[in-house]
């Protein structure tokens, strides 16, 4: 199956710092998406963004898909920006989101 | 919309009870799916279902079963609850595997 990695896995920030997170997977998709997971556990919606760019306030995310990767901006980061950031695809010949590792993020005031 | 529900939000089973996990979404998605959560590790996918009256297997299935008689819900049932398949399970919701997917909650589940 396809494969998706996430770099770094984890990241301390302090707050007020700007940061980049990277996905890179395998095979070609029609689905990409990034997620945070706060420390309650709960997964929220940042991105559907199987190609090009889109900002949502202080964050934003790009993907190139003839390069299999996609990068999630984070800017002025908070501490409510702390928790977990996964990227999860569904390749082309998939049926259902594949999730990388996650990246870990730290904001300390 | 109340989105994407899931009951109970935590339990506690012993060793070879079973019971079912509940997911119902009102938004109308046709597709469902169930996964889990296991510490440091990203989601994986256990069943799901494309329609009402259609499913089928994800990944770790082994000791789940699934059913979907309406487009709203869609329980998943442990038959014989073992203490591997202690996790945080999700449901999610779309209108088809092309678009966006929405998560619940989550159901934290302990086996002891």
């Amino acid at each position: 199956g396809i494969q998706v990695e996430q770099s770094p896995p984890d990241l301390i920030l302090q707050e007020g710092a700007n940061s980049t997170l990277r996905c890179n997977f395998s095979d070609s998709v029609n689905n990409l998406q990034w997620f945070h997971q706060n420390p309650w556990g709960q997964l929220i919606n940042l991105f559907y963004i199987p190609s090009g760019t889109k900002q949502n306030g202080r964050l934003s995310a790009t993907t190139v898909a003839t390069e299999r990767y996609s990068l999630l901006y984070i800017s002025s980061s908070q501490t409510t920006d702390s928790g977990v950031y996964f990227c999860a695809v569904i390749s082309n010949s998939g049926y259902a989101l594949n999730f990388g590792k996650g990246t870990s993020l730290l904001v300390t005031p | 919309n109340a989105g994407v529900t899931q009951t109970p939000k935590f339990q506690v089973l012993k060793t070879g009870q079973s019971m079912t996990l509940q997911c119902a979404q009102d938004m109308n998605h046709e597709y469902m799916s169930w996964y889990r959560q296991d510490p440091g590790m990203g989601l994986r996918l256990i069943h799901y279902s494309v329609g009402a009256g259609i499913t089928d297997q994800g990944e770790v299935p082994n000791g789940y079963n699934v059913s979907r008689s309406t487009t709203e819900d869609f329980p998943l049932r442990l038959l014989s609850a073992a203490p591997s398949q202690t996790s945080v399970y999700f449901c999610a919701s779309s209108y088809s595997t092309l678009l966006e997917q929405f998560f619940g909650p989550g159901t934290r589940l302990t086996v002891l």
